[in-house]
């Protein structure tokens, strides 16, 4: 168990939508970043945030924002989804915003649209 | 052109015996890190190791060294003594420091650890 958790676990949904994914944290961790994983485009980045502000953007779509609340939860919103939005959305954190510390990912959010 | 290029699809290598999987990269910026990650059939992804572009010696942690070739520009993950466990898709990542700190990923080589 890494610490980091992912709610939901799946979800379904139809085209023309919008979810919020979330994501709580390591104990201590102050960066939150945002991976999506599909079969066409692999593992991407989307967004970084780092106590509550952001400090690098991916390939994140308009119709994709995320924040970083005060308790250092953050949340993943997809509007208007598409087909090819059906993606494993992972999470990590750690405690610094540059790299070099070590990232522990929660278990995924799958996504799957209709 | 590809940021993060991983040849080798898949990979096959004897219980006990030492692996290296190849990733090369290409980056303008002096300033970059380099990532491996293990994602098992379970799906969970798991951080291995951490390169850094002004790192002067290879980064080890426990059984995994990542072979830094500044020159050649590649940073191949090598595990010793590999186990059963180490059977998962393994993804190379770097991350420009001075370009926008974006990741980028390679596509992954599924390494199977035979008994």
């Amino acid at each position: 168990d890494s610490g980091v958790t992912q709610t939901p676990k799946h979800l379904i949904t139809a085209t023309g939508q919008r979810v919020t994914l979330r994501c709580s944290p390591r104990s201590g961790d102050l960066s939150v970043y945002w991976y999506q994983q599909s079969l066409d485009q692999g593992l991407q980045f989307l967004i970084q945030y780092y106590n509550g502000e952001e400090r690098a953007k991916g390939n994140i779509l308009e119709r994709f924002s995320a924040q970083q609340f005060p308790d250092l939860h953050s949340e993943l919103n997809l509007s208007s989804l598409e087909l090819g939005d059906s993606a494993l959305y992972f999470c990590a954190s750690s405690v610094g915003w540059v790299t070099y510390n070590e990232q522990f990912f929660g278990p995924g959010t799958r996504l799957t649209v209709l | 052109a590809q940021k993060i290029t991983q040849t080798q699809p898949g990979m096959f290598v004897q219980e006990k015996e030492a692996v290296t999987l190849d990733c090369t990269y290409d980056t303008s910026d002096p300033s970059y890190g380099l990532f491996w990650y293990k994602q098992p059939s379970s799906g969970e992804m798991i951080f291995l190791i951490y390169q850094g572009s002004y790192d002067q010696q290879n980064a080890t942690e426990g059984r995994y060294s990542l072979n830094f070739q500044k020159a050649r520009k590649s940073a191949n993950l090598v595990i010793s003594a590999s186990q059963l466990g180490d059977s998962a898709m393994y993804f190379c990542a770097m991350r420009e420091f001075n370009t926008g700190n974006q990741f980028y990923f390679g596509t992954g080589t599924s390494l199977t650890v035979i008994p």
